[in-house]
């Protein structure tokens, strides 16, 4: 059983379009992340969500918007895509209590044209 | 403002070499460090958690140390495999996580 999932694997789009990325996990955990690698494989916290409330939102473009329909959920939005979108996006969580132990997905990359 | 700091960039060994690779951070008030692997075109496994308060942790083959003082972790690998080839990144958790550049490791067989 994958521990935390997120898709699609592969996103690819024109410019302008609107898109979602979904994620899930089933480790019970009460905060889930969303992270961008670029290309020099940099990766970078965009938002983190705890018991549904957004706690962390790194200078991220309002054209992003995490939604979190429940604490085992965190949907990432992105509107209006642009050709420096074009990166691999990460779901995260981790759990108060286990030493905040970070767990991955595999990640969804997305390559905007 | 913390940096992490990952020396070398990139490093390649023969296979049955013992290693060391680095992690160097700016603020020593974290509250874990932890170590990742990253394959080609696949997500971060989590390798080893050090909480602030701890020294080391050891996992198979896998030593990690934390001298939180000097801002220093390092991930001992010994016996290299083939398999060990892949992305190490570190990342210290203060608020929020930050994550080191990482260091390409390529275990010659």
């Amino acid at each position: 059983d994958t521990a935390v999932s997120q898709t699609p694997k592969y996103l690819v789009t024109q410019m302008g379009n609107d898109k979602s990325i979904k994620c899930e996990q089933n480790l019970g955990h009460d905060t889930m992340y969303w992270y961008k690698q670029d290309s020099k494989k940099f990766l970078k916290i965009m938002f983190s969500y705890n018991n549904k409330e957004l706690i962390i939102n790194e200078t991220v473009p309002n054209r992003f918007s995490p939604k979190s329909p429940d604490k085992a959920h965190l949907n990432l939005h992105i509107n209006s895509l642009e050709l420096g979108d074009s990166a691999v996006y990460f779901c995260a969580s981790s759990q108060e209590g286990t030493g905040r132990k970070l767990f991955f997905g595999s990640g969804t990359q997305l390559s905007v044209l | 403002k913390q940096e992490v700091t990952q020396i070398p960039a990139a490093l390649s060994v023969p296979e049955g070499e013992n290693l060391v690779l680095n992690c160097s951070f700016t603020d020593s008030a974290i509250y874990n460090l932890q170590w990742f692997r990253q394959d080609p075109g696949k997500g971060l496994t989590s390798l080893l958690l050090i909480q602030s308060s701890q020294r080391e942790q050891t996992s198979g083959r896998l030593n990690a140390s934390l001298d939180k003082s000097s801002g220093r972790s390092t991930l001992y690998i010994a016996a290299s495999q083939p398999g060990d080839s892949a992305t190490y990144l570190c990342a210290v958790r203060l608020g929020k996580i930050i994550f080191g550049k990482g260091t390409r490791l390529h275990i010659l067989p």
